[in-house]
């Protein structure tokens, strides 16, 4: 089975500080996402990652960046974390198939609270 | 830019029903459709991944169809149980470039015993 670990389950932070989740998979994908969600928003896309050392902007990037030093390893870093970045993160992998996405697998998410 | 939409909102049926969940997207242009489970602060779990050349998938009491043209996909639960309350969601993948997900908001559905 695929499995997807996210570093914490929740998160408790305080304004201006620097926030780090991460994120391993342990199937060899070549594709990482990151995804916040959000009550009446739904699932947004942050950034992806296709390789390692390579990241695209997804939907909603700014206030974010993200590092992938490894292929299992998808670090998600709020530079200096704000209440409005108060939110369910999830992370997911899928592996990369004929050059186009397959299957989707999410970790367990991290509810991260900026106070 | 894709849309995907689900109806309804929030769903309540009985022990033992079967039911329908419904998904439209507005581009047809899709690789793939794929439908996920996710109980309360939880991750989610994928249930059915529907290629665009297929027409449906089946996984024990779960039956998901997908008409392209139509920009349609349903999500058919058999005999539903208490145990099937969660918030279903679906998501389809672009034909071309990075293909990454767009998501519907869900169904959330609660079966009463």
């Amino acid at each position: 089975d695929v499995k997807v670990t996210q570093s914490s389950r929740y998160l408790v932070k305080r304004t201006g500080e620097k926030v780090f989740l991460e994120c391993v998979q342990d199937m060899d994908h070549e594709n990482m996402f990151w995804y916040r969600q959000d009550p009446g928003l739904g699932l947004r896309l942050i950034y992806f990652s296709y390789d390692v050392k390579m990241k695209e902007k997804g939907d909603i990037p700014e206030g974010y960046s993200v590092s992938r030093e490894k292929k299992e390893r998808f670090s998600l870093i709020l530079e200096s974390a704000s209440t409005n970045q108060t939110s369910m993160y999830l992370c997911a992998s899928s592996p990369e198939i004929a050059g186009t996405l397959y299957e989707q697998y999410f970790g367990p998410g991290t509810r991260l609270t900026v106070t | 830019k894709q849309e995907v939409t689900q109806i309804p909102a929030a769903l309540s049926v009985p022990e033992g029903e079967n039911l329908v969940l419904n998904c439209s997207f507005t581009d047809s242009a899709i690789y793939n459709l794929q439908w996920f489970r996710q109980d309360p602060g939880k991750g989610l779990t994928s249930l059915l991944l529907i290629q665009s050349s297929q027409r449906e998938q089946t996984s024990g009491r779960l039956n998901a169809s997908l008409d392209k043209s139509s920009g349609r996909s349903t999500l058919y639960i058999a005999a539903s149980q208490p145990g099937d309350s969660a918030t279903y969601l679906c998501a389809v993948t672009p034909l071309r470039g990075y293909s990454t997900l767009t998501f519907g908001k869900g169904t959330m559905l609660l079966v009463s015993p």
